[in-house]
């Protein structure tokens, strides 16, 4: 089993709906969990950092973490097309990976005016 | 004030040639990283510095060399470029490596092989 694994889309909404995205990972010792977004054509900017369980909420985005069924999502209030890019989650490494990001593959959303 | 900077920014170039990728980060952080982008958007940790020391370097061809030469850059050599490693190279720098955080990433050098 992969690390972290993410559904890669492509997934399609119109402007205005709520956006699930959603990750699973592996090992229980992971303790923060973020998410990032990446425009085409751009590197990946940090969009939410959370540590252990629970929500965080920022403007129209919530980061939730449940570490008993290893599952992260984000959720995306009131969709934008400025949102349409593709969003990875990313946890850093544990033991000798220390230091590193563990990335899923990223889900690519696509929001239509 | 670009943070973490990398050129060039498009690179393309012949299989069999040498090619080296330059990143400098203006935020003090004290370790930088090289990552892979493939073609599916994968994103893979290839090396890590700390303070100039490596500390991280995942299964890569000894064809690729980073090269630190102070904590603010962290270069990447590559020699006898092939078809294979066209993909996306990623700088990053963070600020605690061990909780990921402040983690930041430049722009990407695009790298075609032909």
């Amino acid at each position: 089993q992969k690390e972290v694994e993410q559904d890669p889309g492509p997934l399609s909404v119109p402007e205005g709906a709520i956006v699930s995205l959603n990750c699973t990972y592996s090992n229980s010792a992971f303790q923060y969990f973020m998410w990032y977004r990446q425009y085409s054509r751009k590197g990946p900017e940090l969009l939410m950092y959370t540590y252990s369980s629970g929500n965080k909420e920022d403007g129209r985005f919530t980061a939730q973490v449940d570490k008993s069924s290893k599952y992260i999502s984000l959720f995306i209030r009131d969709s934008q097309p400025s949102d349409s890019a593709t969003y990875l989650c990313a946890i850093p490494g544990y033991g000798g990976s220390q230091g590193n990001l563990i990335f899923g593959k990223g889900t690519k959303l696509s929001v239509k005016p | 004030d670009t943070a973490v900077s990398q050129t060039p920014k498009y690179l393309v170039t012949q299989m069999g040639n040498d090619k080296s990728i330059k990143c400098e980060q203006n935020l003090g952080h004290d370790t930088m990283y090289w990552y892979k982008q493939d073609s599916k958007k994968f994103l893979k940790i290839m090396f890590s510095y700390n303070n100039k020391e490596l500390i991280i370097n995942e299964t890569v061809p000894n064809r690729f060399s980073p090269k630190s030469p102070d904590k603010a850059h962290l270069n990447l050599h590559i020699n006898s470029l092939e078809l294979g490693d066209s993909a996306v190279y990623f700088c990053a720098s963070s600020q605690d490596a061990a909780r990921g955080y402040g983690y930041t990433f430049g722009s990407g050098t695009r790298l075609t092989v032909v």
